[in-house]
């Protein structure tokens, strides 16, 4: 069984203030590393897809960093906004051969922006 | 921006029954996937299919369990006689270079 830990477990952080939060993997037979926000009643979004170790990448204020052989990525927000309230999920791609690429997630990071 | 679509988005059935759940994947990915959220819980891998085929399948994926692509788009889910504990979101995902999820069906079990 893959062991994919995120924290913290939810975070609350006022309008304006910068945050981030971890997810640890297994550092071996490492493929790829996805961020996912998901919102209540929605589907999970992509946010990034990780796949070389020193890798950092930016959508607007989030950007995310990797460390494979460590095995951790953190997630950064700048200047959160209420609509950044979410769960944040990351899910570990180990490769597999060829046809399929099982994502395993943690339990994600629940956000709460206060206005 | 790329969608997957599921039917239904809720679904009530009494324990024993058989469930379908519909994913229609994006047109041009390869692969594809099932995952259940029970509530409270970790989201959680069930099947991948690639090539008409399960490549890959957790311990929950039991014999109660089968997927199919029946028509060469929509990719089904179907749960041959639904225990309490099958109470959860299913999500479907349609995988090329990134993972797309459908909006989840929520299966209740009586």
């Amino acid at each position: 069984i893959l062991n994919v830990e995120q924290s913290p477990q939810s975070l609350h952080v006022q309008e304006g203030d910068s945050t981030n939060f971890t997810c640890s993997f297994p550092s071996s037979n490492f493929y790829a590393l996805h961020w996912y926000r998901w919102e209540t009643a929605k589907s999970p979004e992509a946010l990034f897809v990780m796949t070389l170790n020193g890798d950092e990448k930016k959508k607007g204020r989030i950007s995310a960093t990797l460390n494979t052989k460590e095995g951790y990525s953190y997630l950064y927000i700048k200047g959160s906004q209420p609509e950044d309230s979410a769960t944040y999920l990351c899910a570990f791609n180990p490769y597999s051969g060829a046809g399929s690429y099982q994502l395993t997630f943690g339990k994600g990071t629940k956000l709460s922006v206060i206005p | 921006e790329p969608e997957v679509t599921q039917t239904p988005s809720h679904q009530v059935t009494q324990m024993g029954q058989e469930v379908i759940l519909r994913c229609v994947p994006i047109s041009n990915h390869l692969y594809f996937y099932w995952y259940r959220q029970i509530l409270g819980q970790k989201v959680e891998f069930l099947v991948s299919f690639y090539n008409n085929e399960i490549s890959e399948k957790s311990e929950i994926f039991d014999d109660q369990f089968s997927v199919e692509r029946p028509d060469g788009s929509n990719f089904t889910l179907k749960i041959r006689s639904t225990k309490l504990e099958d109470s959860a979101m299913y999500f479907c995902a349609s995988q090329g270079s990134e993972a797309f999820f459908g909006q989840g069906t929520r299966l209740t079990v009586v």
